[in-house]
C-alpha cells in the first residue's frame, strides 16, 4: 500500500514568487491535512480538506490556501513568498479526519531566498 | 491557543538505558499521540491514546494518557541506536463532525551514544 505522496521534495524560490506544493494520499482516505515545521515554531497546522472542502483552518495569512480534487489528491499553494516561509510542509492523510491518527508524508523542503 | 509543553527539549543516554518524556497542556484532549521523526523524514505514528488513564505498549515503547487528560508520557525501555530521532507529543481536538486538529509539541531530540 503506497504511503502519502508530496512533490517536489525540494523546492528553492525567489522571495515575492509563489509555490504549489503536491501531495497524494493514500489510496481510500478523504482526508488531508497540511503542516507547517520550522525549527522556531515547530509544527503548525495549515489546513484540512475533506471531500473537495476546506474543512479546518489554522492561523495563517490569506497567503496561504490549498485545495482538494475529487480523487483526494491536495494541493497547496503560498503566494508572494516571504523568507519566513522557508520550511518543511508536511501533508497527512486519513480515512475520514484523523480520528485513529494521521499518516504523514515526507514533506516538501522550501527555501525562499 | 492551546500550547503543549514538551520535556526534556534533549536527551543523551547511553544504549541500553530507559527513556521517559512528557507533555503537559493546559487544555483538554480526546486523544493522545506520539510520533517519531528521522532526518528528511514525515513523523511516524509510534502510539495512539484514546481514554484518559489509558496505558498502552508498542514493543519498547510504553505510553500513557493522563487521568486530567492533560498530560502523557513516553518511555523507550532498554534503547538502540536506531531510537535516535525527534520524538513529538500531539494532541487531538474535535472541531466538528469527523473532524480534528493536532496540537503538536516541540519535540524530545533523543541521541543515543552506543
Amino acid at each position: 500500500k503506497a504511503g502519502v505522496t508530496q512533490t517536489p521534495r525540494y523546492l528553492i524560490k525567489t522571495r515575492g514568487q509563489q509555490v504549489t506544493l503536491s501531495c497524494s494520499p493514500i489510496s481510500g482516505h478523504r482526508s488531508v491535512s497540511w503542516y507547517q515545521q520550522t525549527p522556531g515554531q515547530g509544527l503548525q497546522f495549515l489546513f484540512e480538506y475533506f471531500s473537495e472542502t476546506q474543512r479546518n483552518k489554522g492561523n495563517f495569512p490569506g497567503r496561504f490556501s490549498g485545495r482538494q480534487f475529487s480523487n483526494s489528491r491536495s494541493e497547496m499553494n503560498v503566494s508572494t513568498l516571504e523568507l519566513g516561509d522557508s520550511a518543511l510542509y508536511l501533508c497527512a492523510s486519513s480515512l475520514t479526519g484523523g480520528s485513529y491518527g494521521y499518516t504523514f508524508g515526507s514533506g516538501t523542503r522550501l527555501t525562499v531566498v | 491557543g492551546q500550547q503543549l509543553n514538551q520535556s526534556p527539549q534533549s536527551m543523551f543516554i547511553q544504549e541500553g538505558e530507559d527513556v521517559s518524556m512528557n507533555c503537559t497542556s493546559s487544555s483538554i484532549f480526546n486523544t493522545w499521540l506520539w510520533y517519531k521523526q528521522d532526518p528528511g523524514e514525515g513523523p511516524v505514528l509510534l502510539i495512539a491514546l484514546y481514554k484518559a488513564g489509558e496505558l498502552t505498549s508498542n514493543g519498547r515503547l510504553t505510553a500513557q494518557f493522563g487521568i486530567t487528560r492533560k498530560d502523557s508520557f513516553l518511555n523507550i525501555s532498554a534503547s538502540i541506536p536506531s531510537d535516535v530521532g525527534i520524538y513529538f507529543c500531539a494532541g487531538q481536538t474535535t472541531i466538528g463532525a469527523g473532524s480534528y486538529q493536532l496540537t503538536f509539541g516541540k519535540g524530545t531530540k533523543l541521541s543515543v551514544i552506543p
